[in-house]
């Protein structure tokens, strides 16, 4: 079946540095690839999103770049900042029955010190 | 522009009570519709969905079950809670674009703690 594994946190990362945090799939057929982000008390909103290989997605200063050959979805950012503390999710969805099926990652938490 | 809704925003309940949690959709007509647990330190699991009234998927076999009696209202119900039922539920919704690249957007969750 599918699924997403996501790097292990809790990550923590001072003021301005470079983040990575690594995401991989398995799945059967070509899925679509998302990061959702989870502030605290919140619910989950949609980051950033490829939807086929070599597609890069991208948003407010996060990238993530669709590679098939590694089936991987890495999300970084060159300068984080205090206000990207949450948790994000990695997840693959593929359109079956007409419903997106997403499956997540189990999240990695991010704390950005000053 | 489209909302969702979810409540209560926190719930505790004791175990063996029954459960109903609502979610609706403003400003979309259709949608699909998805509700989520995220266990304590875990990631979301898919619980139900439904891309019509009174069309009801389950992924997981469980405790719950889940309704759509009206085309933007999606419940999610047990008749006797237990203790592993406790967690973040969340609710979401897609436009449900045939063929094409559908997007779940989510509310703000509800936190079910059971005692």
């Amino acid at each position: 079946g599918n699924s997403v594994t996501q790097m292990e946190g809790p990550v923590t990362l001072s003021e301005e540095a470079f983040l990575t945090i690594n995401c991989t799939y398995t799945a059967t057929g070509y899925p679509s690839l998302f990061w959702y982000v989870q502030y605290p008390g919140e619910g989950l909103q949609l980051l950033l999103k490829a939807t086929k290989a070599d597609d890069k997605g991208s948003n407010k200063g996060f990238e993530a770049t669709y590679r098939k050959e590694t089936t991987s979805f890495h999300l970084e950012k060159g300068s984080v900042q205090v206000s990207d503390s949450a948790v994000y999710f990695c997840a693959s969805g593929l359109l079956i029955q007409g419903a997106q099926k997403l499956v997540f990652g189990q999240g990695t938490r991010l704390t950005i010190n000053p | 522009s489209q909302t969702i809704h979810q409540w209560p925003a926190t719930l505790v309940q004791p175990v063996g009570s029954p459960l109903s949690l609502e979610c609706t959709v403003e400003g979309t007509s259709n949608p699909n519709l998805y509700w989520y647990r995220q266990a304590a330190g875990r990631g979301l699991q898919l619980l139900f969905y439904s891309v019509g009234i009174g069309q009801i998927s389950s992924e997981v076999p469980q405790n719950l079950s889940a309704s759509r009696p009206q085309d933007r209202q999606f419940i999610l119900s047990s008749k006797k809670l237990l203790l592993s039922d406790s967690g973040f539920y969340l609710c979401a919704w897609s436009p449900g674009l045939a063929g094409g690249l559908d997007i779940q957007y989510f509310g703000a969750g509800t936190r079910l703690s059971v005692l």
